[in-house]
């Protein structure tokens, strides 16, 4: 799992800015996924993309946050306007395929929002 | 909807013994994984272990295995000679077999202190 690449590890933004997180799944890995982990609290999904397609965003909040997975390039996740409960561990994960397949996590974006 | 839970939000061994984890489930579905992530003080997020349902062995990787029982939806984790560096957040996670993704939904999680 040290394959998926998360950028970066912490982030520190003000009430009101914008938040970018990155992700660079596994080589050979078409899927990604983003968890947010809230303190004292376990993962929560929040959306399914694969390549230039969002599959599934029904656990993406319905303000202020957006991801993709563009063609070429790492996935995305961006939080706009942050507020202090976005304050959170967001992971990213990646499988080589859909349907079951083992799911790999990097290491976390850690946002702090002040 | 499906479910996941861990009842046992803390939990502690000593050193070299054996400690089982709990975690049931709740799903309709028939085919489906279910995994056990740990997540030491760096925070990442380690498989430990995962186990297809329709596979009726239950799966073992060195020190660690589960006791799978489909009927009461129960999947536990047996850490066998605890060592110090399993000291972690342990999490239960399930997944269905769905063509459209792999989305994980995970119980709350079993803190393990492994003492000397």
């Amino acid at each position: 799992n040290a394959g998926v690449m998360q950028n970066p590890r912490h982030l520190v933004r003000r009430r009101g800015q914008e938040a970018r997180l990155r992700c660079s799944p596994m080589k050979g890995h078409s899927h990604v996924y983003w968890y947010r982990q809230l303190p004292e609290e376990g993962l929560k999904f929040m959306v399914y993309l694969q390549k230039e397609n969002i599959i599934d965003e029904s656990g993406m909040p319905k303000e202020r946050f957006s991801a993709e997975f563009p063609k070429e390039g790492p996935s995305i996740l961006r939080i706009q306007q942050v507020v202090r409960g976005d304050s959170a561990a967001y992971f990213c994960a990646s499988s080589p395929r859909s349907a079951g397949n083992t799911i790999y996590f990097g290491e976390g974006s850690w946002l702090t929002v002040v | 909807a499906q479910t996941v839970t861990q009842s046992q939000p803390e939990m502690s061994v000593q050193e070299a013994e054996t400690v089982t984890l709990s975690c049931t489930y709740d799903t309709s579905e028939n085919n489906y994984y279910l995994f056990w992530y740990k997540q030491p003080p760096s925070r990442q997020m380690i498989l430990v272990i995962r186990q297809e349902a329709y596979k009726q062995q239950n799966a073992t990787e060195n020190r660690f295995s589960v006791n799978f029982q489909k009927a009461a939806k129960s999947f536990s984790l047996k850490i066998s000679d605890s060592q110090l560096g399993d000291t972690a957040m342990y999490f239960c996670a399930f997944t269905t077999w769905e063509t459209s993704g792999s989305r994980l939904t995970f119980g709350e999680g079993t803190q393990l202190t492994v003492n000397p």
